[in-house]
């Protein structure tokens, strides 16, 4: 099983400013990478897919990178909105185990 | 726009059958996958498996022995249904559309508890 791991835990962003989440794979997932954004009480709503390609109708301030095992989502100017917990999941394994990072906390500084 | 919508029993007692369905609504039911997924406080999402509209499956190889996914694409829906289940089960189980997840349903809580 592809290991994902998140960093920070918890980050602390002053609206307006850049955020910048990690998200580190136990092995090679190429590009086969997703960032999802949740809200409480809500389901995951998919930001990123293919580790860098935005789905549809998320906002240009949301942007992904990377490949292999080390990826990274930035914000580049939180809006209020933003504040939420941040998942990545990969979806390179054949047979399909498909696995999630614990998460990213985004908080108000 | 596609759209989820999910439903089943929410309070098992332990050793019995969770069984949830979900329904598409809007858009193709040929040309994915359809995924459930699972998400506690503890263990965070949990992919359990997915299912096209054929019916070919793949499934969590931790979970595979207790779960069985199904489709009706005449009704455009699918269904999960997982046996023996314990407090390890309780969680909020979400319904999806193609990999990775683009579309999820609304969840549904499920609480196991004698």
């Amino acid at each position: 099983e592809i290991v994902m791991t998140q960093s920070p835990a918890t980050l602390s962003v002053s609206p307006g400013e850049r955020a910048t989440l990690s998200c580190r794979a136990s092995q090679s997932v190429g590009s086969n990478l997703a960032w999802y954004q949740q809200k409480p009480g809500q389901a995951p709503r998919l930001l990123i897919y293919g580790a860098s390609t935005r789905a549809i109708g998320i906002p240009a301030r949301f942007s992904g990178s990377g490949s292999g095992t080390e990826f990274t989502l930035t914000i580049s100017s939180l809006q209020s909105e933003d504040f939420a917990v941040y998942y990545c999941q990969q979806y390179n394994n054949w047979p399909p185990l498909y696995t999630f990072g614990q998460g990213t906390k985004l908080e108000i500084k | 726009q596609v759209q989820l919508q999910q439903w089943g029993a929410g309070l098992l007692k332990p050793s019995e059958t969770l069984s949830l369905t979900c329904a598409v609504y809007g858009g193709s039911f040929s040309g994915y996958y359809w995924s459930w997924i699972r998400q506690t406080p503890g263990q965070g999402l949990e992919w359990i498996g997915e299912i096209n509209h054929s019916g070919s499956t793949n499934y969590n190889p931790s979970l595979k022995s207790r779960i069985t996914i199904s489709v009706d694409t005449s009704k455009s829906q699918f269904s999960l249904k997982l046996n023996s289940v314990t407090g390890a089960d309780t969680a909020v189980y979400y319904c999806a559309r193609a990999t990775p997840p683009v579309d999820w349903g609304q969840g549904t809580l499920v609480t196991v508890s004698s």
